[in-house]
Parts: C-alpha cells; sequence; structure tokens
C-alpha cells in the first residue's frame, strides 16, 4: 500500500461548481498537510497548510483532515477557469526537516 | 522579492554528459530540497539540505550529486550514471522554524537527446 493515494482524475466541473479533492494515507504519524496547485509547466504553489485535524478557510478555498479516518480533502466553492490545474496532497510527520511525502496529484479542469 | 529561482527553465542533454542545475533563495531557508517529477509519478525526492555543508539522499538518489556551500544555494548536478535524467526537476526550501511546507521555485525540464 502507497503511503498517499489521490486519485489522479481527470476532473472536469462547469464553472461555480464545488469541487472535492481527497486524499488517503497509511502513516499514522503524518502530521502536517498541505494542499499544492500546479500549472503546467509551472513549480508547485503552496495553497493550504493544516496542523493536526480539523479545519482550514481561504477564500474559496477549505482543507479538512480527518485523522481517525487517515483522510484529508480541499475543496473549491465557486469553481473558476483559472482553477483548471493539476492539486498535489502533501503530508509529513512531527519531525523537523523531515520531507514531504506528495500524492500523484489530481487534474482539474473548469469549463466556462 | 523574496523567492526561489532555478536555471535554466531548459536544459538539453547529450547522452554521457554531466550537467548542473541551479537553485538559488533569497528567504533565508536553511532547509532545501531537490525533486523530481515525471508524468503520472509525482514528486520525488533526490536530495535534501538542512544545513550548509550537510546533505541527506532522498528516495531517488542513484545518479546525482549535490553540495551545500552556502546558504543560499544548492545545486543539483545530473551525472552521466543516472539511466534515465529526462524530467521536470523542482527545487524547494523551508524556514527552519516554521512547520514542514516547502516552497517551490519554478523549475527546471532536462531532456536527453
Amino acid at each position: 500500500q502507497k503511503e498517499v493515494e489521490q486519485d489522479p482524475g481527470p476532473l472536469s466541473v462547469p464553472e461555480g461548481a464545488i469541487v472535492s479533492l481527497n486524499c488517503t494515507y497509511s502513516n499514522s504519524a503524518f502530521q502536517y498537510f498541505m494542499w499544492y496547485r500546479q500549472y503546467s509547466r509551472k513549480g508547485p504553489e503552496l495553497l493550504m497548510y493544516t496542523y493536526s485535524s480539523g479545519n482550514k478557510e481561504d477564500g474559496r478555498f477549505t482543507a479538512q483532515v480527518d485523522k481517525s479516518s487517515k483522510y484529508i480533502s480541499l475543496f473549491i466553492r465557486d469553481s473558476q477557469p483559472s482553477d483548471s490545474a493539476t492539486y498535489l496532497c502533501a503530508m509529513s510527520d512531527n519531525q523537523a526537516g523531515t520531507a514531504l511525502i506528495f500524492g500523484k496529484g489530481t487534474t482539474l479542469s473548469v469549463s466556462s | 522579492d523574496g523567492g526561489i529561482t532555478q536555471s535554466p527553465k531548459y536544459l538539453f542533454r547529450k547522452e554521457g554528459q554531466n550537467v548542473t542545475l541551479s537553485c538559488e533563495q533569497n528567504l533565508n531557508h536553511d532547509a532545501m530540497y531537490w525533486y523530481r517529477q515525471d508524468p503520472g509519478q509525482g514528486l520525488r525526492l533526490i536530495y535534501y539540505s538542512q544545513i550548509v555543508n550537510d546533505f541527506q539522499k532522498g528516495d531517488i538518489a542513484e545518479g546525482y550529486s549535490v553540495s551545500r556551500e552556502k546558504k543560499e544555494s544548492f545545486p543539483l548536478t545530473v551525472t552521466s550514471a543516472q539511466k534515465n535524467p529526462t524530467a521536470f526537476y523542482l527545487c524547494a526550501s523551508r524556514g527552519i522554524f516554521r512547520g514542514n511546507e516547502q516552497f517551490f521555485g519554478p523549475g527546471t525540464r532536462l531532456t536527453v537527446l
């Protein structure tokens, strides 16, 4: 079983839809959870960062972490064509400086 | 502007040649990382460094080498021993007193001819 599982998609939605992106993981030691957005041929951009469990909201984006289920989600409200990108989840344990473990990314396309 | 720069953006290499990819940051971050990204593979860790003059191998270090002589710089050399070097290479950094979030540069696309 891979440490981090993420459905690669592609996921296609109309403009204005609510998008749900998810990752599951197997390592119960993971404490830091991140979502990155990557446009084609560009470096990943940090979107959301969460420590331990709970929800975090930033504008149209909401990140949720359910450690009991080993499941994290990113919700995008009122999706826009500019949200079309690949979304990568990433996580790490509590040790300082440890490398991130990434999902393979989900490709999202929002049509106008 | 603070950030991470990578150069060149595109790099072409003949088989048997070593090439060096540049990564520079002015964020005063202590830790720096190199990842390789292949289609459908996600990001895989090559090397990382938490402090000047020290670095550790990641999951796929074979055929690569790094140095960390300055806090701001973490160059990656792709040697001729790397069997399949064509990929998108990403450099990242992290502040040592922050959480574990990393910030990425724009990447270098390496193609072997």
